[in-house]
């Protein structure tokens, strides 16, 4: 089945700085997702983007399908980002089946 | 609201005993899934159905059985076959297969 592999594992940023967050994947997708988990377990829907490059915020993403990547970036990181950040892609001709990556998880501090 | 509800949020039951975990949304989705994750790790998937009455095993089926008998509803058992059923277990909806995916707030299950 189709790897996703997310790096780096761990990131510590102090309040204010900038970050990126990788994904990558071994195989064609058409559904690419980017989630935060809370301290509670909630996921939290940042993107659906399985192609090109969107903005919220803080928060912007970009995937580059032929490539076979995707970046989240974060930019003036709050206490409040801190968390596991996971990629998740349904590969391309199977139905249903979001594959997750182990997640990034990062820890804002004061 | 719309959205997608799990209860109970935290589960204890006796080894050997199946549980049921219920996941219900309100939000007209066809697609329905069951995930599982185990500390540090990612998401795994044991289930999903794309329409009433008709369901497909993900990756870890093993040990565990669902029904759609409603499109709003797809509870999970989780049977005494499944040898570490101690794990937290999110469902999400989708409106269709593989379009964005909303998770609910998880059932913590713990077997002792």
């Amino acid at each position: 089945g189709i790897q996703v592999e997310q790096s780096p594992p761990d990131l510590i940023l102090q309040e204010g700085a900038n970050s990126t967050l990788r994904c990558n994947f071994s195989d064609s997708v058409n559904n690419l997702q980017w989630f935060h988990q809370n301290p509670w377990g909630q996921l939290i829907n940042l993107f659906y983007i399985p192609s090109g490059t969107k903005q919220n915020g803080r928060l912007s993403a970009t995937t580059v399908a032929t490539e076979r990547y995707s970046l989240l970036y974060i930019s003036s990181s709050q206490t409040t980002d801190s968390g596991v950040y996971f990629c998740a892609v349904g590969p391309l001709g199977t139905a249903s089946k979001l594959t997750f990556g182990t997640g990034t998880r990062l820890q804002v501090t004061l | 609201d719309g959205g997608i509800t799990q209860s109970p949020k935290y589960l204890f039951r006796k080894e050997g005993q199946n549980v049921t975990l219920s996941c219900e949304q309100n939000l007209n989705h066809d697609a329905m899934y069951w995930y599982r994750q185990d500390p540090g790790q990612g998401l795994r998937l044991i289930y999903y159905s794309q329409i009433v009455n008709d369901f497909q095993k993900g990756d870890i089926a093993e040990g565990y059985s669902v029904s759609r008998e409603k499109k709003e509803s797809f509870p999970l058992t989780v049977t005494s076959a499944q040898k570490n059923p101690t794990a937290f277990y999110l469902c999400a909806s989708s409106i269709w297969q593989n379009t964005e995916a909303f998770f609910g707030q998880g059932t913590r299950l713990t077997v002792v």
